[in-house]
């Protein structure tokens, strides 16, 4: 079965830190990867995908295929990141969504 | 921009009862998808839906589920007989093509069965 792991259910860094949020995923073919962000009272959002290699409000993700690893990470966290965040492989004809870390970014 | 909805926001029922979340996807979306997240664990995906009728779904979506569009803009998801573990908010995705593209989420249905 596919399973994504997310280690950390909370991470709190101070506003300026940098931020690594870790994803790992079981390999089975080459799922689509994404990251998804629910901010507070917000519905689920796409925040980005690594086929389109983009940054995202700052947020880039490097796969690793050696290790199966789909890190998220940010050089500057601002209080605005703080949300849930959600590693998200899509095989074949859905999401499978990773447990969440919860981002909180202190002044 | 347009934007799945979805109705109501809140629903409680009592535990045996029928319930029908509704959503209205993005409308030159194909693919349809009801999610779960039960308090405080991860979102899980239960049905995939395309060209009226089930694509995919998930161990959880048993006989007590079913999905259908009624019409040309609904996309709705039944639960025959609640039970106290379906409480969680259930969130309808819609995409306009299997894969390739983000799905777009509905601001989900908070369920409580009580």
């Amino acid at each position: 079965a596919q399973r994504v792991t997310q280690p950390e259910k909370l991470l709190s860094v101070f506003k300026g830190a940098p931020v690594e949020l870790k994803c790992n995923y079981s390999y089975s073919g080459s799922p689509e990867l994404f990251w998804y962000v629910q901010y507070s009272r917000q519905r689920l959002q796409l925040l980005l995908r690594h086929i389109s290699r983009e940054s995202i409000k700052g947020f880039t993700a490097d796969l690793n295929k050696g290790e199966t690893s789909f890190h998220l990470k940010k050089p500057f966290a601002q209080e605005e990141d703080s949300a849930m965040y959600y590693c998200a492989p899509y095989y074949g004809q859905n999401f499978v969504f990773g447990p969440g870390t919860r981002l909180s970014v202190l002044p | 921009e347009p934007e799945v909805t979805q109705t109501p926001s809140h629903q409680v029922t009592q535990m045996g009862q029928e319930v029908i979340l509704r959503c209205v996807p993005i409308s030159n979306h194909l693919y349809f998808y009801w999610y779960r997240q039960i308090l405080g664990q991860k979102v899980e995906f239960l049905v995939s839906f395309y060209n009226n009728e089930i694509s995919e779904k998930s161990e959880i979506f048993d006989d007590q589920f079913s999905v259908e569009r009624p019409d040309g803009s609904n996309f709705t998801l039944k639960i025959r007989s609640t039970k106290l573990e379906d409480s969680a908010m259930y969130f309808c995705a819609s995409t306009p093509a299997r894969s390739g593209y983000e799905q777009y989420f509905g601001p989900g249905t908070r369920l409580t069965v009580t």
